[in-house]
């Protein structure tokens, strides 16, 4: 079946650092990649998202990249802060349909 | 606040024990799943109402049994669950889909379900 892969499963960097998260995906189809954050206690939340027909989107300190061709996208965060620690979900997903297929997670660890 | 509100927040149940799941939106969104994120594992799509009418039963048991009496509230109904079943069950809504664009989904808090 179709899959997502994630890596790495935890991330620990020092503060001010940058920090890469890389997920794989095998469904052909895909055309819309979002990436979730979610932290303890609470439901993940969308961060920010890319559609095929772009190669990389920007948002202040966080970024995504994505090639096609070899079904690798990418979620980057520079000048990491405390509060950027939480668990890290990529997901690949189909225009016209409501199925995101979600990877197994990042931990991400931010330390002061 | 996501404007997904899901209750309650915990809940612990015996093997024999029935019980409910809610959640409510706020958001006008049409379209309603359920998912369960167990630790270590990808978020597992379990149920999706779109419209009010279920369009996805992913293969799950029918110790769990969801309703969807209008658009902006979700059931999920449990019985005789197993330990296996102990998670977090993710409620999440969206605008819907069409042949253009996927919609951002909005998650709720989640309820932690403990099956003793």
């Amino acid at each position: 079946g179709e899959n997502v892969e994630q890596h790495p499963s935890t991330l620990s960097v020092q503060e001010g650092d940058s920090a890469v998260i890389k997920c794989t995906y095998s469904d052909s189809a895909s055309n819309y990649f979002p990436w979730y954050k979610q932290e303890l206690g609470k439901g993940p939340q969308l961060i920010i998202d890319i559609r095929s027909n772009v190669g990389e989107k920007k948002d202040q300190r966080i970024a995504v990249t994505l090639n096609k061709t070899a079904k690798h996208f990418s979620l980057h965060i520079t000048e990491t802060q405390p509060e950027d620690s939480a668990v890290y979900f990529c997901a690949a997903g189909v225009s016209g349909t409501y199925k995101y297929i979600f990877g197994t997670g990042t931990r991400l660890k931010v330390l002061a | 606040e996501t404007g997904v509100t899901q209750t309650p927040r915990h809940l612990v149940m015996g093997m024999t024990n029935k019980k409910s799941l809610k959640c409510e939106q706020h958001l006008g969104h049409n379209a309603m799943y359920w998912y369960k994120q167990s630790a270590k594992k990808p978020l597992e799509l379990m149920f999706v109402y779109n419209f009010k009418e279920q369009t996805e039963n992913n293969s799950v048991p029918s110790r769990f049994s969801p309703e969807c009496p209008n658009s902006s509230h979700l059931f999920l109904h449990l019985h005789t669950l197993q330990p296996e079943d102990s998670a977090l069950y993710l409620c999440a809504s969206s605008q819907g889909w069409d042949s253009y664009m996927n919609t951002e989904a909005f998650f709720g808090q989640g309820t932690r379900l403990t099956v003793v």
